[in-house]
């Protein structure tokens, strides 16, 4: 079974607007870390922001936030004042904290394409 | 800001083929890992280290060796090399296994 799942496969936006991509894991540990990544037209994957499950405020970096919405075991990524440069495609990813065979495995999400248009 | 860079970028063989895939860290990090991307998969981690001479064992590592010699470089070896493991290789390094990882810029391989 997946353990991160984004079920919205590409996302068209008008420039300067505002844009959430869903992202939901399944985990049964009660420490866990979510992450969102970027990777450009030209493959470059690029780290953007992070959320330790422990921590209630949701994480903000620049024009991106985190909606974390830990009953329904949601990380939505907010990107404000879209820019056309933000055009990438999006991956959520999960490491749980517990010590065990999974220990030290980040699972990805398959991706969603954000297309921002002028 | 972390550097890793991979060779080959791209590296075309015939299966039942031998590759050997190279990624270098310079930032002293810990831990270094190995992922496949494939279309509708995401990224899935193959092997990770977390020290010179450790090898621990990810998601998908049926098909796949590593080796860890110095706390900058990992190999990613592929002895019998199948069109299933046509994909794009992507090589990440972590100073830490809950930190963020900073990747390469990946290597395409295609089996023949």
């Amino acid at each position: 079974a997946q353990k991160v799942t984004q079920t919205q496969t590409s996302i068209s936006v008008v420039e300067k607007t505002t844009v959430t991509m869903d992202c939901v894991y399944e985990t049964r540990d009660s420490s866990y870390f979510l992450f969102w990544y970027k990777q450009t037209a030209s493959g470059e994957i690029v780290f953007l922001i992070r959320q330790d499950s422990y921590k209630k405020e949701n994480a903000t970096v620049g024009h991106y936030s985190l909606n974390f919405q830990k009953p329904k075991s949601s990380i939505g990524l907010i990107i404000t004042a879209t820019q056309i440069e933000d055009s990438a495609v999006y991956f959520c990813a999960m490491r749980e904290d517990e010590v065990g065979s999974n220990y030290n495995v980040l699972y990805f999400g398959s991706g969603t394409k954000l297309t921002v248009e002028p | 800001e972390a550097a890793v860079t991979q060779s080959p970028r791209n590296k075309v063989t015939v299966t039942g083929g031998n590759v050997t895939l190279s990624c270098r860290q310079t930032n002293s990090h810990n831990y270094m890992y190995w992922y496949r991307q494939d279309t509708g998969h995401g990224l899935r981690l193959i092997h990770y280290s977390y020290g010179a001479g450790n090898l621990q064992i990810g998601d998908v590592p049926d098909g796949y060796k590593a080796t860890r010699t110095t706390q900058e470089d990992f190999f990613l070896l592929l002895e019998l090399a199948s069109p299933s493991q046509t994909s794009l290789y992507f090589c990440a390094s972590s100073d830490n296994g809950d930190y963020e990882q900073y990747f390469g810029p990946g290597t395409r391989l295609t089996v023949l």
